[in-house]
């Protein structure tokens, strides 16, 4: 059972980004996937969420500017960060909701974001 | 959806025993029981030691416990050790359908 990160980088403020989140291991369409982010030297934030059923939910901090969806397919959760901020700069973490809700297993390795200019 | 209230920091002496609170709202952690809480080790991904407010993993220590009274979850760590330093995240599910995760606490073996 294993999630792997991509698309992290450095970004201008405004800019837009596109994260992605290959899992492997186990049936990836019957579970609800998050994003999860850390600031540097700073403790963990709950992003977003994509249902098995499709249903998308998201933190009032990031609601409007990020998308999340799902390749099933692909065996793929990515997130769509549009009009990022300086505040936005985080790890980003994709995680599998295990049972639950709201047991997190496992998690990425994190792919880290910078918005500067 | 303000985060979940932890102590900042708590130590105590190895084999003590110590406890972290998480305080939400009736939304939150008073409403479900659907808390979970995560160790992260500096660099390291966080890791599921507890869900559903007091129940373990497997491969999960059995010095790690949880527990909830109202709007307030816990984490007790018995028999402290020094590899038990890490950081500690307490998380909720809400009643709008999202997660909210504690603030952190610092744990430090003395």
């Amino acid at each position: 059972v294993q999630l792997v990160e991509s698309g992290g980088g450095v970004v201008q403020p405004g800019k837009s980004l596109r994260l992605s989140c290959a899992a492997s291991g186990f049936s990836f369409s019957s579970y609800s996937m998050h994003w999860v982010r850390q600031a540097p030297g700073k403790g963990l934030e709950w992003v977003a969420l994509t249902s098995k059923d499709g249903t998308t939910k998201f933190a009032d901090s990031v609601k409007g500017r990020f998308t999340i969806s799902r390749d099933n397919s692909r065996d793929t959760v990515y997130m769509q960060m549009d009009s990022l901020r300086a505040e936005d700069t985080a790890t980003y973490y994709c995680a599998r909701e295990f049972s639950g809700p709201n047991w997190f297993d496992p998690w990425g390795q994190g792919t880290l974001v910078t918005v500067s200019s | 959806q303000s985060a979940l209230t932890q102590p900042a920091s708590v130590s105590g002496s190895p084999g003590q025993s110590i406890t972290i609170s998480c305080t939400g709202t009736r939304s939150d952690i008073g409403g479900y029981n659907y808390v979970s809480w995560y160790q992260q080790h500096p660099g390291k991904a966080p890791k599921v030691i507890i869900y559903d407010v007091s129940d373990r993993p497997s491969g999960v220590s059995d010095r790690f416990s949880g527990s909830k009274s109202g709007n307030t979850a816990s984490l007790t760590i018995s028999g402290l050790q020094a590899e038990d330093e890490a950081d500690y995240y307490c998380s909720s599910y809400t009643s709008s359908g999202t997660r909210v995760f504690g603030t952190g606490t610092k744990v430090t073996a003395l």
